[in-house]
């Protein structure tokens, strides 16, 4: 299953709203994993079950989606949100990524 | 407390071998299947391979599969990764990774491989 991640950079400022897809080249179910990696970091799991906020995870972050489409938000980015973005199908093996969406502060 | 500790990672020769491990606590290990995941400087993530709780299914990425071995010990709460054959490729930071189904993942903080002469 190809997963395909839409930007794959985005800038933006703190304040802002904004939204990261996936499309997976079938279909899924609800079996997707939002993550945020830092550099010199584990990834951070955010949103599992497409929609389901990781524990510890701030509100501000919400998944949506089912099938072959699904969307990761953030609303009103604080600074240590700027990171890259992967989704994760983890639905049948091989569990493919996302190829990435990196996110920057303009 | 829930933890997931990676152990084994260094510098190896190509055509060598490792053995990853990693510790968990926190969690009814046998109850779920486990991965390893890498990250290759520079590259995104990878799955790498996938065991059962149990044990007795185990999948593989085509880019290791005849070469790594994946294993677990239920009475240690301990999964592991065998590596053979290693490839100035196969550098990159391992992680090991509770991914299953509609479960909360959980993830490692990571073991670094390096396969240089």
């Amino acid at each position: 299953i190809q997963m395909t991640q839409s930007p794959s950079s985005l800038s933006a400022s703190v304040g802002d709203g904004v939204t990261i897809t996936c499309r997976a080249s079938q279909t899924i179910s609800s079996f997707l994993i939002w993550y945020q990696h830092k550099p010199g970091k584990a990834p951070k799991p955010l949103i599992y079950a497409a929609s389901s906020l990781q524990s510890g995870v701030p509100s501000r972050f919400s998944g949506s989606g089912s099938g072959t489409d699904f969307t990761l938000t953030i609303s009103g980015l604080q600074p240590e949100d700027f990171a890259t973005y992967y989704c994760q199908q983890s639905y049948s093996t091989p569990f493919t990524f996302g190829q990435g969406t990196r996110l920057e502060i303009k | 407390e829930v933890q997931i500790l990676e152990s084994g990672g260094g510098l190896v020769q190509p055509g060598g071998s490792l053995r990853l491990s990693c510790a968990t606590s926190g969690f009814t290990f046998s109850m779920y299947d486990m991965s390893w995941v890498r990250q290759a400087p520079g590259k995104g993530l990878e799955w790498v391979s996938r065991i059962s709780g149990s044990g007795g299914s185990s999948y593989y990425a085509d880019s290791v599969k005849g070469r790594f071995t994946i294993s677990r010990d239920n009475s240690k709460n301990t999964l592991y990764l065998q590596m053979n054959s290693l490839r100035a490729e196969d550098t990159a930071v391992y992680y090991c990774a509770r991914i299953q189904g509609y479960f909360d993942p959980l993830w490692g903080q990571g073991t670094t491989v390096t396969v240089s002469s």
